[in-house]
């Protein structure tokens, strides 16, 4: 069956750019997460989907990175005004649940390089 | 900061060899994960553990969890060189809602 897909695979941008970045869950998990993930790093977290609505937005970093999930499937996650710090692979997962004992299901993720 | 820590950050055997990784973390929490992450790919899930179970095995993987010591162990025996990846502990603590936190991780290469 159909994994997390996430579009584009790789975006590179200039500084003070807006990048939108895709996701589509895998069919009927209610749970949507994503990610960022820097070289050698474990992945960080950023925002938690129930359903339509944040239900966690504690990891984002500042007020330029915004996520929604309109009809309660495909997230976008926005970053404005681009800086060379945010340059990472950003992550998006579903689990069929939001409960913690509910695995995550990743996509390959997206490599954002702002230059 | 980082709730889960792996120990080694590197690891190198021979095939059919056994791998041993660590993980520590910090607060109370609900069950750990373990994950893997080929390089360029997105992670996946291999098994999780409660924090009422001290151990936990599927197939050639063995998961232990002492929560006296807020430690765990991923055993891989009989490593095959498609096992290369890197390898991340994550937990669920108490009260974080749903995030998962995710240590820096453990790079093993499996030589043939």
């Amino acid at each position: 069956g159909a994994g997390v897909s996430q579009t584009p695979s790789n975006k590179v941008t200039e500084k003070g750019k807006y990048v939108e970045l895709r996701c589509d869950p895998i069919s009927g998990h209610t749970a949507l997460y994503w990610y960022r993930q820097s070289l050698g790093q474990g992945p960080e977290f950023l925002i938690y989907f129930q359903g339509t609505g944040a239900a966690d937005d504690s990891g984002l970093p500042n007020d330029r990175f915004f996520a929604v999930r309109p009809e309660g499937s495909v997230s976008t996650l926005k970053i404005q005004r681009t800086e060379r710090g945010d340059s990472a692979v950003y992550l998006c997962a579903s689990s069929f649940s939001g409960q913690g004992h509910s695995p995550l299901h990743f996509g390959n993720g997206t490599r954002l390089t702002v230059t | 900061s980082q709730q889960g820590e792996e120990d080694p950050q590197a690891l190198s055997i021979q095939e059919g060899e056994n791998a041993t990784m660590n993980c520590s973390y910090k607060t109370s929490i609900n069950n750990l994960q373990w994950y893997r992450q080929n390089s360029g790919r997105g992670l996946v899930h291999l098994i999780l553990i409660r924090s009422n179970e001290r151990e936990k095995h599927s197939g050639r993987l063995r998961v232990t969890l002492d929560t006296s010591k807020k430690s765990s162990s991923l055993l891989i025996t009989a490593s095959r060189a498609a096992d290369t990846a890197s390898y991340f502990c994550a937990t669920d603590a108490r009260g974080s809602a749903r995030q998962l936190t995710f240590g820096s991780g453990t790079q093993l290469t499996v030589l043939p």
